[in-house]
């Protein structure tokens, strides 16, 4: 079956330790996303992809950092440098970044900063 | 820019009730509208979109959604709710022209359905 593979599910980092989110799609999607999700917020856009070796800031970049090597891989890195990273990330993906376009999304991964 | 008012954060409903779950959303624009379903612990899942056309869009799950331009609106309906149905669920809009594709959510509603 088709579908957004991400792992870990469940994730624990000490602080100022960096870790890496990872992301599979087998949909051939050109586009991939990377979201946040704190309870009571919705979701908020931290990076998105339209095509290999390219990327996007979305809305809070800040301390993370993405890479698009290959076209069904999107791995996400949360820094250091992020200073609330505690918080449940889900990747998605579409056949484009077009506003009609329907996203797909994994099954997410839960952050927690020990 | 456009964003989304889901205007309950919680329902709860008794099992076989209907229930309505209302957005609202503000864009100088055209729109695309969505609801979106997420289970506990699980990313999210399409319920139905509007795009054009026809106001009222079915989805999945016996659910549906009525635009309304004029109120700004895109209320989500479903006529008998099962236990089931116990998820949170996201209204979603972009703008339907140029070169802005963002999806901007809305903060969701809990559904609670209670035997």
């Amino acid at each position: 079956d088709g579908g957004i593979t991400q792992s870990p599910k469940y994730l624990f980092r000490k602080e100022g330790q960096n870790v890496t989110l990872s992301c599979e799609q087998n949909l051939n999607h050109d586009a991939m996303y990377w979201y946040r999700q704190d309870p009571g917020q919705g979701l908020r856009l931290i990076y998105y992809s339209q095509i290999v070796n390219d990327f996007q800031k979305g809305d809070i970049a800040e301390g993370y950092s993405v890479s698009r090597e290959k076209k069904e891989s999107f791995p996400l890195t949360v820094t250091s440098a992020q200073k609330n990273p505690t918080a449940f990330y889900l990747c998605a993906s579409s056949r484009a970044v077009s506003p009609g376009n329907t996203i797909y999304f994994g099954e997410g991964s839960w952050l927690t900063v020990v | 820019a456009q964003s989304v008012t889901q205007l309950d954060s919680q329902v709860p409903v008794f099992e076989e009730a209907p229930v309505e779950l209302r957005c609202n959303y503000s864009s100088s624009v055209s729109v695309y509208l969505f609801w979106y379903v997420q289970y506990p612990n699980q990313g999210l899942q399409l319920l139905l979109k509007y795009l054009s056309g026809s106001t009222l869009v079915k989805g999945i799950n016996g659910f549906e959604a009525e635009f309304n331009k004029s109120q700004t609106s895109f209320h989500l309906r479903k006529p008998s709710v099962h236990i089931s149905d116990t998820a949170e669920y996201f209204c979603a809009v972009s703008e339907s022209g140029g070169s802005n594709y963002k999806l901007t959510f809305g903060k969701g509603t809990l559904l609670t359905v209670n035997p």
